[in-house]
């Protein structure tokens, strides 16, 4: 079982480039989201997505934008890098009901220069 | 809104202590799930436990346990007889259900804990 799979792992990206954090799950979860770790600080909701095709801004959208074409993958897409979003991002799926939360990514960390 | 505060920030302690993280929350919701992660130095995210606001009994696993006080708003976690790799951040995290998971979950800042040896 993979679960939640992330990639790349580690990034370095200068002011103004762009890129996407890959994710996918292998557990046919309709739920996916996106989360942004800073240092010292919880996590906080970026984007989310309640089935391919489907999604929605949390907290912290601005800079992002993602897509849910099947219900594995739910890729991050990061616009004009800037060094605010220097951080790690955690990808997250879960079974239609909310009790199930288990199941995180690795994480990537991605750093702004 | 949903808030959730984990006011210690950091907490160090001698291996075989016992020590408590608290975990306070904030929701309108009369139903919802409260959780704890463990990050350990590594970076990933382990899930530790789920409790719906239903069920106030507590729980043990090992050396892990939980006292949830719906009166209080709480969700505090013991470790008993801690251990050097009982090091890590924890966090704990709200969901509420009238979401219906859909806006996911709000997390606190984390309690940085430290077991020396």
């Amino acid at each position: 079982n993979a679960g939640v799979t992330q990639t790349p792992k580690f990034r370095i990206l200068k002011i103004g480039q762009s890129m996407t954090l890959q994710c996918t799950q292998d557990m046919n979860h309709n739920y996916m989201y996106w989360y942004r770790q800073d240092p010292g600080m919880g996590l906080k909701l970026i984007y989310y997505s309640v089935g391919a095709g489907i999604t929605d801004k949390g907290e912290v959208p601005n800079g992002y934008n993602v897509s849910r074409s099947t219900t594995e993958d739910f890729p991050l897409r990061l616009e004009l890098a800037a060094p605010s979003q220097t951080s790690v991002y955690f990808c997250a799926s879960s079974r239609t009901e909310i009790s199930f939360w288990a199941f995180f990514g690795q994480g990537t960390r991605l750093t702004v220069v | 809104a949903q808030k959730v505060t984990q006011a210690q920030t950091e907490i160090s302690v001698v291996e075989k202590e016992d020590v408590t993280l608290d975990c306070v929350y904030e929701t309108r919701d009369t139903t919802y799930y409260l959780f704890w992660y463990k990050q350990p130095p590594s970076g990933e995210l382990v899930f530790l436990i789920r409790r719906n606001s239903f069920d106030e009994q507590n729980e043990i696993s090992g050396r892990y346990s939980w006292n949830f006080q719906k009166s209080t708003s709480s969700f505090n976690f013991t470790i008993t007889a801690s251990q050097v790799v009982d090091s890590a951040v924890y966090f704990c995290a709200l969901s509420e259900v009238s979401g219906g998971g859909a806006d996911g979950l709000t997390f606190g800042k984390g309690t940085h804990l430290i077991i020396q040896p």
